[in-house]
């Protein structure tokens, strides 16, 4: 079965400074996804990437996806205390689609004001 | 407003005692799952199902059944919780081939 790696599994940064989470995937990635949690809450779509060499963004926060399909990065800049919690990615079936979706262990970002 | 919408919210009961979380969605989305989620394993599947009378197992089943009779409920039922199912409960829905889930607030059950 496909497994998520992430790193690290937990972030302390200063506002302000720039961050990058990886996600590294036991199998090529059909559909990766990623997702914010705070403590103890449900989790929230940021974005979805599927094609090798994709990028997208959503305000400050950038996630990759290499050629190969096996790994993916979120990159915050400028980082606010706002941006803090847990970040999961997530990764869709043979198909990349979403129903039998396995999800990385997180990484906890604390953002110091 | 779009949501998934799981209840209760906070839930402790005794071990045997059946229970069952209910788990409701209002954006007709055909496929919905549950996870759970514990520190240091994070989030796993335990069912899904891809629609209406259609569930399978996720990658840890044992000690829950679902049921899907209609689209927009999907209750997981514990039929003797144990201790060892105290954990964050988390219901999620997907239309079929979007972006993704989306998750409920999340069910904290402790079984004593």
């Amino acid at each position: 079965s496909q497994e998520l790696e992430q790193s690290p599994q937990s972030l302390i940064v200063q506002e302000g400074k720039n961050l990058t989470i990886n996600c590294t995937s036991s199998k090529t990635l059909y559909g990766l996804y990623w997702y914010k949690q705070k403590y103890g809450e449900g989790l929230i779509f940021l974005m979805m990437l599927q094609k090798g060499g994709e990028e997208k963004s959503h305000e400050k926060i950038t996630a990759k996806l290499d050629e190969k399909k096996q790994q993916s990065s979120l990159h915050i800049t400028a980082s606010q205390p706002s941006h803090a919690g847990i970040y999961l990615c997530g990764a869709g079936g043979t198909q990349g689609g979403s129903e039998k979706l396995v999800f990385g262990k997180g990484t906890k970002l604390t953002v110091n004001p | 407003e779009a949501q998934v919408t799981q209840n209760p919210r906070y839930l402790i009961t005794v071990t045997g005692k059946k229970l069952t979380v209910t788990c409701s969605q209002n954006m007709n989305h055909e496929y919905m799952s549950w996870y759970r989620q514990d520190p240091g394993l994070g989030l796993r599947q335990i069912y899904y199902s891809m629609n209406v009378e259609v569930t399978d197992k996720g990658d840890v089943p044992e000690g829950y059944k679902v049921s899907r009779k209609e689209k927009r409920n999907f209750p997981l039922i514990l039929e003797s919780p144990s201790p060892n199912q105290t954990s964050l409960y988390f219901c999620a829905s997907s239309l079929r081939g979007s972006r993704g889930y989306t998750f409920g607030s999340g069910t904290r059950l402790t079984v004593v």
